[in-house]
């Protein structure tokens, strides 16, 4: 257990729909991360947040939105999905948001779009 | 922009058997890397991290990497392959960022599929 939490674990929607995800970093972790995880592009990096602010931005679509919140968490907010947005999304925290932490990873959630 | 390069998508041991993945990057600063595993239906998990401390690194269950600056490269290893370690094995690199930024972003390999055959 990483100490990284997402939820929900699985998530069906249908084509045009909006979701969110959640995800709550370890104690003490200032930074989250948010990557997709698919069959044909791999894993790929999303975006990052440290204490709040975007520190990264990387592959996300427009149709894709993050926050931080003050109590660390974070959602990563998919509209107007598409069947490729079906893919496995992870969470990663770290405590100080720089190239030399560590990342832990959540659990991940499965999202499905039909 | 940093890249990495698994070679060989699925590798196939024999329990007991020497486990090597191949791992190699391409930075334009020293890096620093990891190895993941993710097992079936999980996230993932740390393997091991190079910080240009050691070359040679240790990481848990028995697994090694060794960071070759002349070749690019920083395989995993496992002397004696356990059916336990079937699961697949990313190679990361972190990105430092441009102009005095510092990012954690993590470029990924394509992943290799480890299978342990009895």
């Amino acid at each position: 257990d990483s100490g990284v939490t997402q939820t929900p674990k699985h998530l069906i929607t249908a084509t045009g729909q909006r979701v969110t995800l959640r995800c709550s970093p370890r104690s003490g972790d200032l930074s989250v991360y948010w990557y997709q995880q698919s069959l044909d592009q791999g894993l790929q990096f999303l975006i990052q947040y440290y204490n709040g602010e975007e520190r990264a931005k990387g592959n996300i679509l427009e149709r894709f939105s993050a926050q931080q919140f003050p109590d660390l968490h974070s959602e990563l907010n998919l509209s107007s999905l598409e069947l490729g947005d079906s893919a496995l999304y992870f969470c990663a925290s770290s405590v100080g948001g720089t190239y030399t932490d560590t990342q832990y990873f959540g659990p991940g959630t499965r999202l499905t779009v039909l | 922009a940093q890249s990495v390069t698994q070679l060989g998508s699925h590798v196939s041991v024999s329990e007991g058997a020497l486990v090597l993945l191949r791992c190699n990057y391409s930075s334009s600063v020293p890096p620093y890397l990891f190895w993941y595993v993710q097992y079936p239906n999980q996230g993932l998990q740390l393997l091991l991290k190079y910080t240009s401390a050691a070359t040679l690194v240790k990481g848990i269950n028995g697994f090694e990497a060794e960071f070759k600056k002349s070749e690019t490269s920083f395989h995993l290893t496992k002397p004696s392959a356990h059916m336990s370690d079937a699961a697949e094995y990313f190679c990361a690199v972190s990105d430092r960022g441009a102009g005095g930024t510092s990012y954690g972003k993590l470029t990924f390999g394509q992943g290799t599929i480890l299978t342990v055959h009895p």
